[in-house]
């Protein structure tokens, strides 16, 4: 089967600027999630949906961040304005259901200057 | 919130020497998984633990998931150099919650 797609693998962007990710999971997992991975740490949950509908985005930072999954397949994560301590490696990840094990994709690595 | 630590945070070993290293959770926990990231790759998932006390083993790597549900090892026998990167556990909350990723332990094996 193929495995999670994400796009783009890395972005440069200055302080203020706006960027987006996207994520297709794969065929048929009904949940997709929005990960952010700072250098030495795990990863830590921003967003989860489970087909379009959001079931956990109470550590997105909701001034800055956006996420949606409109047809309840890919999705697109945005962060408007960006901060510097926003660099990190932003993964997706899907799964057959909530608890289900987790694939991640190859993940976004941002840095913002 | 739920808190899951790791330790240790590093682990350095003659290649063919042992390797542990544990989870533990602030609370009672569903199921546990283990993922293992390679340097410049993203985690891959080795193993879910459900029941207290599982045991649970895949080749030279053994896993135990804890009486109390509230903790796990991972134990490599025999380290090769394929193991190095850093492995992560993830504990699922009893109440149907999100995992919580703990923030590994990297291991390097030198030859």
């Amino acid at each position: 089967e193929a495995g999670v797609a994400q796009s783009p693998r890395y972005k440069i962007i200055e302080k203020r600027q706006s960027v987006a990710f996207w994520c297709n999971p794969i065929s048929g997992h009904a949940t997709l999630y929005w990960y952010q991975q700072i250098l030495g740490q795990g990863p830590k949950l921003l967003i989860q949906f489970q087909n379009n509908g959001v079931v956990d985005d109470s550590q997105l930072p909701k001034d800055r961040f956006s996420a949606e999954r409109l047809k309840g397949v890919d999705s697109t994560l945005k962060i408007q304005p960006a901060k510097l301590e926003d660099s990190a490696v932003y993964l997706c990840a899907s799964s057959s259901g909530s608890g289900s094990p987790l694939h991640f994709g190859n993940g976004t690595r941002l840095t913002v200057t | 919130g739920q808190q899951v630590m790791q330790i240790p945070q590093y682990q350095h070993v003659q290649e063919g020497e042992d390797f542990t290293t544990y989870c533990n959770s602030s609370t009672t926990l569903s199921n546990i998984q283990w993922y293992k990231q390679r340097p410049g790759g993203h985690p891959v998932f080795l193993i879910q633990l459900v029941k207290s006390g599982e045991v649970k083993k895949q080749k030279r790597l053994t896993f135990q998931f804890g009486e109390a549900k509230k903790n796990s090892s991972l134990h490599i026998t025999a380290t090769q150099t394929t193991d190095v990167g850093t492995y992560f556990c993830a504990g699922r909350g009893t109440n149907a919650g999100k995992s919580t990723f703990g923030d590994g332990t990297t291991l390097t094996v030198k030859p």
